[in-house]
């Protein structure tokens, strides 16, 4: 069954930084993957969806890159903002699944 | 733009009460699913429908049903509502696996306590 781990599970940083965030799955055949936002108490805002054709996609500030042969996804924040504080998910599947499996998240604090 | 709209953001229910929430999405989407958040746990599926009145078990179902009458509604049931099934239910959508670009796309949460 396949597993998604997020590293860190926290992270605080000081505004400006960039930073990046890991998730990395068990079974690298991965289809399609998604890094998500949730605020608290909040649900899922999606951020990024890396295709199955397609290696990273970036929005503003954010890219998200996928290593297929490793099974591993960065999410990468550029000069990051109090605003950016929140829980960040990824999630993914495999060819012929319907069911996206959630990493834990990382929970970001962006201090100004 | 796009919805997956839950009809409740919090709810109290008492034990033994039977419980429904309801997701209704606007995007013609094929895939519905149920998920329930908890701390340190994550995200866990409940249930998910892949075309109306088809319905598929999660890792986590019992206790639970589900409805697909409209393809646009998918409607989680709790037969008997317990203090266990305190917790955030999520709701989400997504096209066929078929179809190029699609991502799943969730709605607000339902918050909600079993007293």
């Amino acid at each position: 069954k396949q597993e998604v781990t997020q590293i860190p599970a926290a992270l605080s940083v000081p505004e400006g930084e960039n930073l990046v965030l890991n998730c990395s799955f068990t079974d690298s055949a991965i289809y399609n993957l998604q890094w998500f936002r949730q605020d608290p108490g909040k649900g899922l805002t999606s951020l990024l969806l890396i295709q199955s054709s397609q290696r990273e996609q970036t929005s503003g500030r954010l890219n998200a890159s996928l290593d297929k042969s490793s099974g591993r996804s960065t999410l990468y924040i550029a000069a990051s903002q109090p605003g950016d504080s929140a829980t960040y998910l990824c999630a993914g599947y495999g060819a012929g699944s319907y069911q996206l499996t959630f990493g834990k998240g990382t929970k970001l604090s962006v201090i100004p | 733009d796009v919805k997956v709209t839950q009809s409740s953001r919090y709810l109290v229910k008492r034990t033994g009460e039977k419980v429904f929430l309801e997701c209704v999405q606007d995007m013609d989407h094929e895939n519905m699913f149920w998920y329930r958040q908890d701390p340190g746990l994550g995200l866990r599926l409940i249930y998910f429908s892949y075309d109306v009145k088809m319905k598929e078990k999660g890792d986590i179902p019992e206790g639970y049903s589900v409805s697909r009458e409209k393809k646009e509604r998918f409607s989680l049931i709790l037969e008997s509502a317990s203090t266990n099934q305190t917790s955030m239910y999520l709701c989400a959508s997504s096209l066929s696996q078929g179809a190029r670009g699609y991502g799943y796309t969730f709605g607000s949460g339902t918050r909600l306590t079993v007293v």
